[in-house]
């Protein structure tokens, strides 16, 4: 079981916005600011998409952005494009790194 | 631009030692403060970090494998590796290396990932 808990699975029609979202069990999220999301493509290397809870790297579409409220980080992804279908993880360091379960994005 | 790959059997039998390397490639292992880690992922699991290495040879490793786990670094080779000892079907999962700058909390390149099947 992990730390962080995700739903499996979230979809969406190009163009729409879709939100995942990341509940710490314990205090893995809510007490520190170091949330990262990661899109994982099959057979590809994952990829970092947001760092610090909010900041994105260069590179990144600002179609990807990040927020925390007290136990739960969400990561939101705007106008929805087939390229964004990938599976897609949280983490958190917090003394270690603890990781979600990980959420399938399907684009219809 | 920095790219990191996995190498090693994708084979292991029970009770035996899991090798495994990381390649760094587009810069150098020593340049940087970096921690360079270890992630594995079961099938239908989780991640779940395994542990790291700096080039100084100082390491971290989580501590639910910490005594199974090695993890050393080959400067002059600009690869990184990792050894799991005692291995169970429970070890069976994907192995990615990736890197983690020692001034923040993320990893910002990984590998492609290396099966590995603990299997009779």
């Amino acid at each position: 079981q992990s730390a962080l808990t995700q739903p499996r699975s979230v979809s969406g029609s190009p163009g729409q916005s879709v939100a995942i979202s990341c509940t710490a069990t314990s205090s893995d999220v809510g007490s520190y600011n170091y949330v990262s999301w990661y899109q994982h493509r099959p057979g590809k290397a994952p990829k970092l998409v947001i760092y610090d809870v909010s900041k994105r790297p260069s590179g990144v579409p600002d179609r990807f952005s990040g927020s925390k409220s007290g136990n739960t980080a969400s990561l939101t992804i705007s106008g929805l494009q087939a390229e964004d279908e990938a599976d897609y993880y949280c983490s958190s360091y917090a003394g270690t790194w603890v990781f979600g379960g990980g959420t399938k994005l399907t684009v219809l | 631009q920095v790219q990191l790959q996995e190498s090693g059997p994708g084979l292991v039998k029970p009770s035996q030692t899991l090798s495994l390397t990381c390649t760094v490639s587009g810069g150098s292992i020593s340049s940087g403060s970096y921690y360079w880690s270890w992630i594995r992922q079961p099938a239908g699991k989780g991640l779940e970090w395994i542990g790291r290495v700096q080039t100084s040879g100082s390491t971290d490793y989580n501590p639910s494998l910490k005594s199974r786990v090695t993890i050393s670094v080959d400067t002059s080779k600009n690869h990184f590796s990792l050894h799991l000892s005692s291995v169970t079907a429970a070890d069976t999962a994907v192995y990615y290396c990736a890197r983690w700058w020692s001034r923040s909390y993320y990893f910002d390149y990984w590998g492609q990932g290396n099966l590995v099947t603990v299997s009779p």
